[in-house]
């Protein structure tokens, strides 16, 4: 059974840093490729990046995070990152980590419960 | 990559079908057969109903289905059950820079 788990999220001044990670199991991870997706309070659903399935993994990242989010994987761990940096208040979100079939395009069918992150001071 | 545009809201009552339409450009939803559908309940995650615009995941009821039309996609609820009633958001592929573009939600409400 596919389990995503993120975790990391928080309450972090704005221009601070935080790291989300997303725990996957159930799967061989090497194999898929892994977004983040991010909800605001009371608003609609926000791609913010990817990287690609494989050793060498290709990342692409929405403009409105691009240069301050690092999106990373840990194969050895089975383990999904964002690092998220220079924070702003728009940046307050539900994150998500979630995965398609292996190869498939433009579909999500998988996805953790999701972790607060609250950009205040 | 702009968000998709979706209805704020739909409503029908039990039994009844629901249309719910997702309007993009030729540079997502009229460029691939990319499109995915999404339902979301409150305080969940989003949960997968369509991809590749007309196709259900195993376990999906029939009750839901898709297709697409030029720069507009849809997603049909037919059946209409008091479970139904929730957010839905459509998703279309814009290339290998932006995998993922969102709709802009819509509200089913059961009436």
């Amino acid at each position: 059974e596919v389990q995503l788990l993120e975790s990391g999220g928080g309450l972090v001044q704005p221009g601070g840093s935080l790291r989300l990670s997303c725990a996957a199991s159930g799967f061989t991870f090497s194999n898929y490729a892994m977004s983040w997706v991010r909800q605001a309070p009371g608003k609609g659903l926000d791609w913010v990046s990817s990287i690609s399935a494989g050793g060498r993994r290709s990342t692409y990242y929405a403009d409105s995070v691009k240069g301050r989010f690092i999106i990373s994987t840990d194969n050895s761990e089975n383990t999904l990152y964002l690092q998220m940096n220079n924070l702003r208040a728009e940046d307050t979100a539900v994150y998500y980590c979630a995965i398609p079939q292996v190869a498939g395009k433009g579909r999500l069918d998988y996805w953790g419960q999701g972790t607060l992150v609250t950009v205040s001071s | 990559q702009s968000a998709l545009t979706q209805p704020p809201s739909a409503s029908g009552s039990p039994g009844q079908s629901v249309t719910i339409s997702c309007t993009g450009t030729s540079s997502d939803v009229g460029g691939y057969n990319y499109v995915s559908w999404y339902q979301q309940h409150p305080g969940e995650a989003p949960k997968l109903l369509i991809y590749e615009v007309s196709k259900r995941p195993s376990g999906v009821p029939d009750r839901f289905s898709g297709s697409k039309s030029g720069n507009t996609a849809s997603l049909t609820v037919s059946g209409l059950q008091a479970e139904d009633e929730t957010d839905y958001y459509c998703s279309s592929y814009a290339g290998s820079n932006s995998p993922y573009v969102f709709g802009t939600g819509t509200k089913v409400t059961v009436l």
